[in-house]
């Protein structure tokens, strides 16, 4: 089944500078790739997702791209605030209605 | 507002007793996931199902059950708790062609 890495486990970053998290994943046949943020004692939440056919996407502070031939996308976070210190998941799925998830990235922003 | 609830937030069993863990969303989503939450291991799947009367193993499986008799629910049971079993659950639904989970707010379940 499809295998997603995530690295760095932890990054702390201060405030106001960039944070940038990578995924990794096995499946070429995956197409859809999700980041959920998730905040102590809290679900998981969708702040943006990716699909194949697009190399680049952005919402306000955050953006995320995808390498399809490297098999990597990574989560970009710019003028970072307390409130973006969480857990970060990043998901592939192939079409199939399934996510695989990685193991998580503990993001700290330092005031 | 349609929405995605867990129930109880938090349970506390004996090894071996049965539990069932209760999720319902009002989305109407064909699909709907439960994930078991530990640290280290992220989001792991447990069961999914893609409508009524279907039912799917994921990825650790054992030791629980569901099973989808209408759209809104699925609830989760644990045949025979066991302290591996402490963790916390996480429900989610998505709807047939989309591919958004959306999540639950979780159950923490711990095992004694």
């Amino acid at each position: 089944g499809e295998n997603v890495e995530q690295h760095p486990s932890t990054l702390s970053v201060q405030e106001g500078d960039s944070a940038v998290i990578k995924c990794t994943y096995s499946d070429s046949a995956s197409n859809y790739f999700p980041w959920y943020k998730q905040e102590l004692g809290k679900r998981p939440q969708l702040i943006i997702d990716i699909r194949s056919n697009v190399g680049e996407k952005k919402d306000q502070r955050i953006a995320v791209t995808l390498n399809k031939t490297a098999k990597h996308f990574s989560l970009h976070i710019t003028e970072t605030q307390p409130e973006d210190s969480a857990v970060y998941f990043c998901a592939a799925s192939k079409g199939n209605n399934r996510l695989a998830f990685g193991k998580g990235n503990q993001v700290v922003v330092i005031p | 507002d349609a929405e995605i609830t867990q129930s109880p937030r938090h349970k506390i069993t004996e090894t071996g007793r049965q539990v069932t863990l209760a999720c319902h969303q009002t989305w109407n989503h064909n699909n709907m996931f439960w994930y078991r939450q530990d640290l280290g291991h992220g989001l792991r799947l447990i069961h999914y199902s893609y409508g009524v009367q279907d039912t799917n193993k994921g990825e650790v499986s054992d030791g629980y059950s569901v099973s989808r008799s209408n759209t809104e629910d699925l609830p989760l049971t644990l045949e025979s708790a066991a302290s591996s079993q402490t963790s916390v659950y996480f429900c989610a639904s998505s709807s047939g062609r989309g591919e958004t989970q959306y999540f639950g707010p979780g159950t923490r379940l711990l095992v004694l």
